[in-house]
């Protein structure tokens, strides 16, 4: 069973950066492992933001960028709001069966 | 414009078998470029995908380690729906359920709160 795993939480101030990652247990996360990735505030639905590592929704705002780095996915946010404050899941699709990440508590303070 | 709309029961007992349907509207079922998922979010177990049906010249199923005995997922192509069955459940099945499709995990069911009790 593949497991995937993100930052359990983190902290950013403001109108700053932060970079959340993804790291699958199978191997290095390529583009063919069509990793998404999902904002979750109280409450809400899961939305996705980010789709086939790089794409963005048009609702997804232009300080959400992904990638693929170091053998992860890669979430970043530039110039975070106080509304970004969230959590936020990674889905990856690698071997057979698409697999959440343990999801990353993201505070804004 | 894509549309998932869930039907189902919100109340099922111990030892019996929780089924759910997603009517799609704006894509079919048959589509060669979606796969239509079934996922659970619960307090103790967090976002949990179950499984996915798609068809690409013939139709495929893909389900988790973690309910794979126990889960089967169907396409319907008369109505363009699928729908998810999990047998012998438990209170640890309780869960709020959705469908999606995951050509970009654009488009969700309103998800349905499904509680597993006596």
């Amino acid at each position: 069973q593949t497991v995937v795993t993100q930052e359990p939480s983190l902290t950013v101030s403001p109108g700053g950066t932060v970079t959340l990652t993804c790291a699958s247990s199978t191997g290095a996360v390529i583009s063919a492992c069509f990793p998404n990735w999902l904002q979750q505030k109280p409450g809400q639905a899961p939305r996705s933001l980010i789709y086939s590592a790089a794409n963005k929704h048009s609702w997804t705002p232009a300080r959400f960028s992904g990638s693929l780095l170091g053998g992860k996915a890669v979430l970043t946010l530039s110039g975070v709001q106080p509304e970004d404050e969230a959590e936020y899941f990674c889905l990856l699709h690698c071997g057979g069966s698409w697999v959440f990440g343990g999801g990353t508590k993201l505070t804004v303070l | 414009q894509v549309q998932l709309q869930q039907s189902g029961p919100g109340l099922v007992r111990p030892s019996q078998t929780l089924s759910l349907t997603c009517a799609i509207s704006g894509d079919t079922v048959s589509s060669n470029s979606a796969g239509w998922n079934w996922i659970r979010q619960s307090p103790s177990r967090g976002l949990e995908w179950l499984g996915r049906t798609y068809y690409r010249s013939q139709w495929y199923n893909e389900y988790a380690i973690s309910v794979k005995s126990r889960v089967v997922i169907n396409p319907d192509t008369s109505k363009n729906q699928f729908s998810l069955q999990l047998n012998s459940v438990t209170p640890e099945d309780t869960a709020v359920y959705y469908c999606t499709r995951d050509v970009d995990f654009q488009h969700w069911g309103q998800g349905t709160l499904v509680t597993v009790s006596s």
